[in-house]
């Protein structure tokens, strides 16, 4: 069975700086995906950035970018030049390739931008 | 917003009820998944429906049950309610059988069992 842990309950930063939230999993599969998703107090669940585990280069989006360590297991999401709507609940997600598309979730960081 | 939409937003029930929530599926999406969120937690897998069929479920006893219709809308039926039932239940649509695994998520319902 997949774990994902998030150490991270609760962070807070400046407005305009930059902020990485961390992630760990555990799997015996070699490939799969893994995903940041972020939860305003509107509750949807909102996909911010995808990785694949075959691919080495870490994806980024916008403001957004993580840093994606296979061997060790850990995948971890840079905010830049952070914004008060950052302001959200978010989790880190793993999701093997074979089989249901079931999302096995962290626990979640709270992250707050303050002005 | 996604194309996701989930009713009621919110419910309050008694204990020993049942209660059933709905899922309308994004455009061109033919699978649904439920989870369900604890105050406070990430959102835990129930099961996913593909195509009708139950394809997949997590570790929820049997009175968690599903439907998903030719339309692919789902239904989350539980029976005989616990105060532990209390949580955010998730539905998200995706693509089943491409290499699309993006899951676009509704807003939630919101279940209060008293």
């Amino acid at each position: 069975a997949q774990t994902v842990t998030q150490s991270q309950p609760e962070m807070s930063v400046q407005e305009a700086e930059t902020v990485t939230l961390s992630c760990t999993y555990d799997t015996s599969e070699n490939n799969y995906y893994l995903f940041w998703y972020k939860q305003p107090p509107s509750r949807q669940m909102i996909l911010v950035i995808r990785q694949e585990a075959y691919k080495q280069q870490n994806a980024t989006e916008n403001r957004f970018s993580v840093n994606f360590q296979k061997a060790a297991k850990s995948f971890s999401l840079k905010i830049s030049d952070s914004q008060l709507g950052d302001t959200a609940m978010y989790f880190c997600a793993f999701l093997k390739i074979q089989g249901a598309q079931k999302l096995v979730f962290g626990q979640g960081t709270r992250l707050t931008i303050n002005p | 917003e996604t194309g996701v939409t989930q009713s009621p937003t919110h419910l309050i029930k008694t204990r020993g009820q049942q209660v059933t929530l709905r899922c309308s599926s994004q455009s061109g999406h033919n699978t649904v998944s439920w989870y369900q969120q604890a105050l406070g937690q990430g959102p835990q897998f129930i099961f996913q429906y593909y195509r009708e069929e139950e394809n997949g479920r997590g570790n929820f006893p049997p009175r968690f049950s599903g439907l998903q219709f030719p339309n692919y809308s789902s239904e989350l039926n539980v029976n005989a309610l616990e105060l532990d039932d209390s949580a955010l239940y998730l539905c998200a649509s995706s693509l089943e059988g491409t290499r699309n695994t993006e899951a676009f998520f509704g807003q939630g319902t919101r279940l209060t069992v008293v």
